[in-house]
């Protein structure tokens, strides 16, 4: 069984404040991990990823996420919040199934960012 | 390519109904998935297809809801005698290959609104 939770529904920040969206994650077996944006209106777009390797993933618009296997986490940040980074974000977590990958997705975090 | 598209991208009906809504996938990518996201939630795993079968199917589609892929291309998603508990926004997904850490393409999803 898998599952993700992210912490707070919703994250305010100021326009160039630390971004700091907190996920943790439940798998009986090495997962895959990712994080997804989603604009108003618009389909998910894939953030980054971590599968195997370097822990430290970066990702598109200047995001990161580390995996520490220890604290079972996958935390995105963003050194410098921008206006346009105000969306909702979406952890994800994949664990190989009678050989498929199926992502089970955390509710979600709406990033506010303030002027 | 322009991405995964959905049609319709809004639907209004009165309970009982049916409904048929339509996926178009990135050409040539093999996998094809359907999730419902409801408000507030992240994106709720239906089914998917591998080309034309289909491979796993959610406890949640329930036998209300029948879903296909018949060329291996396109794939449709029906809600048969629709319940206002079917209200939601209905993704579309595609992914090339068959690896769990392949990306999935999202579709900007068909919202469903059932009176």
């Amino acid at each position: 069984a898998q599952s993700v939770t992210q912490l707070g529904s919703h994250v305010s920040v100021s326009e160039g404040a630390l971004v700091l969206l907190r996920c943790n994650y439940s798998s009986s077996v090495p997962p895959y991990l990712f994080w997804y944006v989603q604009y108003p209106n618009q389909g998910l777009q894939l953030l980054l990823k971590y599968t195997t390797g370097a822990t430290l993933v970066k990702g598109i618009n200047g995001f990161e996420a580390e995996f520490k296997k220890s604290e079972t986490s996958f935390h995105l940040t963003k050194p410098s919040a921008h206006m346009s980074d105000a969306a909702e974000y979406f952890c994800a977590v994949a664990s190989p199934s009678g050989g498929s990958y199926i992502p089970t997705f955390g509710r979600g975090t709406s990033l506010i960012v303030h002027p | 390519d322009t991405g995964v598209s959905q049609d319709p991208r809004h639907k209004i009906t009165k309970r009982g109904q049916n409904v048929t809504f339509r996926c178009d996938p990135i050409s040539e990518h093999n996998r094809l998935y359907w999730y419902r996201q409801t408000l507030g939630q992240g994106p709720e795993f239906l089914t998917y297809f591998q080309n034309e079968a289909q491979l796993e199917k959610s406890r949640l589609l329930s036998d209300r809801f029948s879903a296909e892929r018949p060329k291996g291309s396109f794939s449709t998603l029906e809600i048969q005698r629709t319940e206002q508990g079917d209200s939601a926004m209905y993704l579309c997904a595609s992914s090339a290959g068959l690896a769990g850490n392949n990306e999935q393409f999202f579709g900007p999803g068909t919202r469903l609104t059932v009176l």
